[in-house]
């Protein structure tokens, strides 16, 4: 059983440019979590998702930022026009029920 | 406002001793934590976690106290081991049923074991 698998694992782009970051959770596992780590700082929750639905999107910035969980295939973290303060480390986090999350091991996103 | 705060950034323990590793929250209505630990270029990788009701919990070498009064958790490892060395990340929760799990996480303190 393959752990919370992300893609790419290093992701260069230009300002105005558009990020797609990728999460296929576990295999069972139906809660889908984003969180974003700035340089020097913790991990801060962005969105939470079930199949189809967004459930918490309380920590997404308002715009440019959108995230979907079809019912088929990975998680989608998208960023439009990016800017050099969005680069960070993006993990995501799967799990089967509240709590018991497994992280991949991140999206490292680096705006040029 | 950081809610959870882990004010060492670094820690140097020698081989075989204790190391501890503290958090503060402000939030009162968290009530459940867990550590994480975190190697470079990973992802964070769950520890041990203590509910509110509990004081304490251990799971091998590794035991969480929390201290409600204080609003104050601490990770004990014991003994040591040079395979520690890593960030470790306090995170908090409030209740499950409304929270959907979400976690705020601490700045992390960096761990270093010398053998």
């Amino acid at each position: 059983n393959a752990g919370v698998m992300q893609n790419p694992r290093h992701l260069v782009r230009r300002r105005g440019q558009e990020a797609r970051l990728r999460c296929s959770p576990m295999k069972g596992h139906s809660h889908v979590y984003w969180y974003r780590q700035l340089p020097e700082e913790g991990l801060k929750f962005m969105v939470y998702l079930q199949k189809e639905n967004i459930i918490d999107e309380s920590g997404m910035p308002k715009e440019r930022f959108s995230a979907e969980f079809p019912k088929e295939g990975p998680s989608i973290l998208r960023i439009q026009q990016v800017v050099r303060g969005d680069s960070a480390a993006y993990f995501c986090a799967s799990s089967p029920r509240l709590y018991g999350y497994t992280f991949g091991s991140g999206t490292r996103l680096t705006v040029v | 406002d950081q809610q959870v705060k882990q004010n060492s950034p670094s820690l140097s323990v020698q081989e075989g001793r204790i190391s501890i590793l503290n958090c503060d929250y402000t939030n009162s209505m968290f009530d459940y934590f867990l550590w994480y630990k975190k190697y470079p270029a990973e992802g964070p990788t769950f520890l041990i976690s203590i509910s509110s009701i509990k004081d304490k919990n251990e799971d091998g070498r590794f035991t969480v106290f929390l201290n409600k009064s204080a609003k104050h958790l601490s990770l004990h490892i014991v003994p040591s081991q040079p395979g520690d060395s890593a960030v470790y990340f306090c995170a908090a929760s409030e209740d499950g049923g409304t929270s959907y799990g979400k976690l705020t996480f601490g700045q992390g303190t960096i761990l270093t074991v010398h053998p």
